[in-house]
C-alpha cells in the first residue's frame, strides 16, 4: 500500500536551532509538495516541485526556510534559524501529474511532522 | 486570490443524521475540488476528488457536488455514524499561474456525532 512517508512524526527543539524535515514520497509521482499548518491559518503552501524542479516557494520565509529534492525518492525542508512561530505541523504530499505540465490529479498526504520551538 | 470558506466552523448532531457540509470558494478557474478527513493528531485522507467538469462524485454513503459557476460544493453524508467524528477540509486545485496543482484550503468544519 503506497504512502507518503515523513520524518521525524515530531520534534522539540529551541529556538536559533535548525531542523530538517524529510518526506519520500510514493514511488513514481512526479509532483511534491509542502504545506503548513497552524490553528490561526490553517494548511498553507510552502513548496512545490514536478520533477524535481522548484515550481513555486512564494509562501516560504525565504531568509530562513529551504526546501530541496536531492533526488526523486527524497524531499527535504530545512529551517535555519528555528523560531518559535514556525511551532505547526508540517505536511508533505505527493501526486502524479500525468502531462508533466500541470493538470488535475489527486495529492496524497504524509502523516506530517509536529515541530515545536521553545 | 482564490479563498476557500466552510461554513459551519463546527457541527454536532445525533448518530444517524444526514446532514450537509458547506464549502465556497471565489474563483472559478481550477482543476477540481478535493473533500479531505483529518482526525485529530493526523494527517489528511482523501475522500472524494471531483473533476471541475463534473457535477457530483459518490463514495459508500459520501456524495459531493459542485457547482463551479457559484462557486459551491456540498458534502453530504448519510445516515452519519460516531466514527465519522473529524474535521472535513475542502481544498481547491488552481488550474492557471505559477501555482498550478497547489491546494488552497478551506479551515474546515469539526464534525462531532454523538451516539
Amino acid at each position: 500500500d503506497a504512502r507518503v512517508t515523513q520524518t521525524p512524526r515530531h520534534k522539540v527543539t529551541e529556538m536559533g536551532q535548525e531542523v530538517t524535515m524529510r518526506c519520500q514520497p510514493i514511488l513514481g509521482h512526479n509532483t511534491v509538495f509542502w504545506y503548513r499548518q497552524t490553528m490561526m491559518q490553517g494548511l498553507e503552501l510552502l513548496a512545490y516541485f514536478r520533477n524535481r524542479a522548484p515550481l513555486d516557494d512564494s509562501g516560504m520565509p525565504k531568509d530562513r526556510f529551504s526546501a530541496e529534492m536531492p533526488d526523486a525518492t527524497l524531499a527535504t525542508l530545512k529551517i535555519q534559524p528555528s523560531e518559535p512561530r514556525d511551532s505547526a505541523v508540517y505536511f508533505c504530499a505527493s501526486g502524479l501529474d500525468p502531462s508533466g505540465a500541470g493538470g488535475s490529479y489527486e495529492q496524497y498526504f504524509g502523516p506530517g511532522t509536529r515541530l515545536t520551538v521553545t | 486570490k482564490q479563498e476557500v470558506t466552510q461554513i459551519p466552523a463546527a457541527l454536532s448532531v445525533p448518530e444517524g443524521e444526514n446532514l450537509v457540509l458547506n464549502c465556497s470558494f471565489t474563483d472559478s478557474a481550477i482543476y477540481n475540488l478535493q473533500w479531505f478527513r483529518q482526525d485529530p493528531g493526523k494527517g489528511l485522507t482523501s475522500l472524494l476528488l471531483i473533476q471541475s467538469s463534473q457535477r457530483e462524485q459518490t463514495s459508500g454513503r459520501l456524495n459531493a457536488s459542485l457547482d463551479k459557476s457559484s462557486g459551491r460544493s456540498t458534502l453530504y453524508i448519510a445516515a452519519s455514524q460516531p466514527g465519522d467524528s473529524a474535521t472535513y477540509l475542502c481544498a481547491v486545485s488552481m488550474n492557471y499561474g505559477g501555482s498550478q496543482g497547489n491546494l488552497i484550503f478551506g479551515k474546515g468544519t469539526k464534525l462531532s456525532v454523538k451516539p
